[in-house]
Order: structure tokens, then sequence, then C-alpha cells
């Protein structure tokens, strides 16, 4: 069975700053992967994924993820912080064509970003 | 073309007493999902259905939850004589295919409070 493990339920960086937030997961077989941003009391937005291709994934709001097969990792990451990036942010898996439909969450990493 | 849509968004209901959450996915989409969201915690699937048929219900708990999604009208998630730690945000999904790769859109959320 799938299961995603993000490191540190609590990131605070300053504006400007670096933003990297973990992501690793464990699968028998290769996933797909997503990152998803949640403002408070608001549904889950799409931030990127990979699913096959280039390792690097670039998403919305400058966001952007590397696919690391070898260290089962699919760290999320910004050069520099804005105040709108504060939100709560989920990785999640889901196997690939004739596995299960269903995505498996990370119990999230909330980022603050302090000015 | 609106998004997922979710109904209503905030509900109390007392112990024992019956709650329908609504879910009508975006124009176009066959297949729903259902997460629940408990404090602190990512989300977590519960049902995933396509017209008239449940095709994975492996997260739903075993008493109590029902969840359908008829040829015509909006998904239900149907909770009977809730409990307190029914408590919890809903979270309604609809993707065009299966998840699989593809992406699935969220709706707003409904957050379910038990009295």
């Amino acid at each position: 069975a799938q299961s995603v493990t993000q490191l540190g339920s609590h990131v605070s960086v300053s504006e400007g700053a670096l933003v990297l937030l973990r992501c690793n997961y464990s699968s028998s077989v290769p996933p797909y992967l997503f990152w998803y941003v949640q403002y408070p009391n608001q549904g889950l937005q799409l931030l990127l994924k990979y699913t096959t291709g280039a390792t690097l994934v670039k998403g919305i709001n400058g966001f952007e993820a590397e696919f690391k097969k070898s260290e089962t990792s699919f760290h999320l990451t910004k050069p520099s912080a804005h105040m709108s990036d504060a939100a709560e942010y989920f990785c999640a898996v889901s196997l690939p064509q004739g596995g299960s439909e269903k995505l498996v969450f990370g119990k999230g990493t909330k980022l603050t970003v302090n000015p | 073309n609106a998004g997922v849509m979710q109904n209503p968004r905030h509900l109390v209901r007392r112990r024992g007493q019956e709650a329908r959450l609504r879910c009508s996915p975006m124009k176009g989409h066959s297949h729903v999902y259902w997460y629940r969201q408990l404090p602190e915690e990512g989300l977590k699937f519960m049902v995933y259905l396509q017209k008239e048929n449940i095709i994975d219900e492996s997260g739903m708990p075993k008493e109590r939850f029902s969840a359908e999604f008829p040829k015509e009208g909006p998904s239900i998630l149907r909770i009977q004589q809730v409990v307190r730690g029914d408590s919890a945000a809903y979270f309604c999904a609809s993707s065009l295919q299966g998840s699989s790769g593809n992406t699935i859109y969220f709706g707003e959320g409904s957050w379910l409070t038990v009295v």
C-alpha cells in the first residue's frame, strides 16, 4: 500500500526566502505524485503533478517539484516566498492506471510567511 | 464553467440525526470521489463512484455511511445517526476519467459539526 510522509507539519519562512516542503512516499511501483494547496476553509487546488517524463515539474504560482526515484521523494520548492503563499500544502500519490483510483495524502505542512 | 459544487458548506447536526451532503461534479465529469479531513489530518479517501455505480468504497466506515451518484442529480454522502467523531470537513472531487494521473478537481468542502 502506498503512503506519504511530509516532514514538518509547520514551516516558517521570511518573505523572499526559499520555500522547501518535503515529501517522501512509499509505493511498490513508481506512483503518480501531486502537490495540492489549501487556503483556510477552502478546497484543495492542484499546484503540480508528476506522471511520466521530465522529473522536474513546474506548477502554478512559481512552485516546482522534482521526482527523485532513488530517494523516493517529491519535494516542493519556490525560490522566493510571497505572503500569499501562506497556506497548507498536501503531497499525494496515486498508482498508475490499473491500480487504485484513490489519492493517498500526507498529513500536510502549514506554511507561514513572515514579513 | 462551474467547478465542483458542494452544499451545504456548513452543517450542524445533533447527535443521532442524519447528515446529507451533496456534490455536483464539474460539467462533463462522471467520476466522483469523497474524502474526509479530520482536524490536523490530511484527507482520507472514502469512496469513488461513477454514475449509478460504487467503484471503490474501501475508505467508508462500515456502518452509518453511504454514498450514491444517481443517473440524474448530484452525488450524495449520507451519514446516519451522527456522532461527535463525524465532525469533519467532507470534500468531494471529480474527474473526467479515473483519477490515476488525471487531474481531479476538489470542491470547497462541507463542514459538518455534530453537537
